[in-house]
């Protein structure tokens, strides 16, 4: 299984755009990019999943290079209901296995 | 989308009994059921691995004969912890995998449960 690395923590402000990258050294051909969202004593909640280029949706934007060795999601204007645990996972859909790296802890100032 | 729910959300026992954890894919079925464990402030750590009609595959550490999977259905999994300890107090999560259009599959994951052994 690929392992993924994540900044452990980050800040912004309210209105600011966030970035958060992600090293999957190791991803397979097959392996999708995945991030979730989650709030204290909740689950985690889909944000976004690629595999090449970029994706975006109505929440997020995914960024992935050619050498897909790393992947940045892309918050736009963040608010303070942003602040949450963001994890990045790399995984085989097909085979269904996720593994949770240690995410990265937002934290959004007003 | 698709929701996935689990019972109780919270719970608390003493020490030595057992507690079942439901996880139920309301609007699909799925054919992959997970389970999670997460201690406070820590991530997700898998536990399991469960296919409808089969034996759970439980990850290296996980003990199967203290955490006992049960998935009946497509709809439902079952996570009984017996002889619970307060070392087995945590934040227990599951997640259910169905086939998605445009996206092959996506996991699902439920509001967890909160286990408290005192």
């Amino acid at each position: 299984l690929a392992k993924t690395t994540q900044p452990i923590s980050m800040d912004s402000y309210e209105g600011q755009e966030v970035n958060i990258t992600c090293s999957h050294n190791n991803i397979a051909t097959n392996d999708y990019i995945t991030w979730y969202q989650q709030f204290p004593s909740q689950g985690p909640r889909f944000i976004i999943q690629g595999y090449k280029t970029k994706v975006t949706n109505e929440v997020a934007s995914l960024f992935i290079p050619a050498d897909r060795k790393s992947s940045t999601l892309s918050l736009p204007r963040v608010s303070l209901s942003d602040t949450a645990v963001y994890y990045c996972l790399v995984g085989d859909p097909a085979g269904n296995m996720l593994t949770f790296g240690g995410g990265t802890r937002l934290m959004v100032k007003p | 989308g698709a929701v996935v729910s689990q019972h109780p959300s919270w719970v608390i026992c003493k020490s030595g009994t057992s507690v079942k954890i439901e996880c139920r894919s309301l609007d699909f079925q799925a054919t992959t059921m997970f389970w999670y464990r997460q201690f406070p402030k820590q991530s997700l750590m898998l536990m399991a691995t469960s296919n409808e009609g089969s034996k759970a595959t439980y990850e290296q550490g996980v003990e199967k004969d203290k955490f006992l999977i049960n998935h009946a259905s497509l709809t439902l999994s079952t996570l009984t912890v017996t002889s619970a300890h307060p070392e087995d107090s945590s934040f227990y999560i599951c997640s259910a995998s169905s086939p998605v259009s445009g996206r092959d599959y996506e996991q699902y994951f439920g509001p967890g449960t909160r286990l408290t052994v005192t």
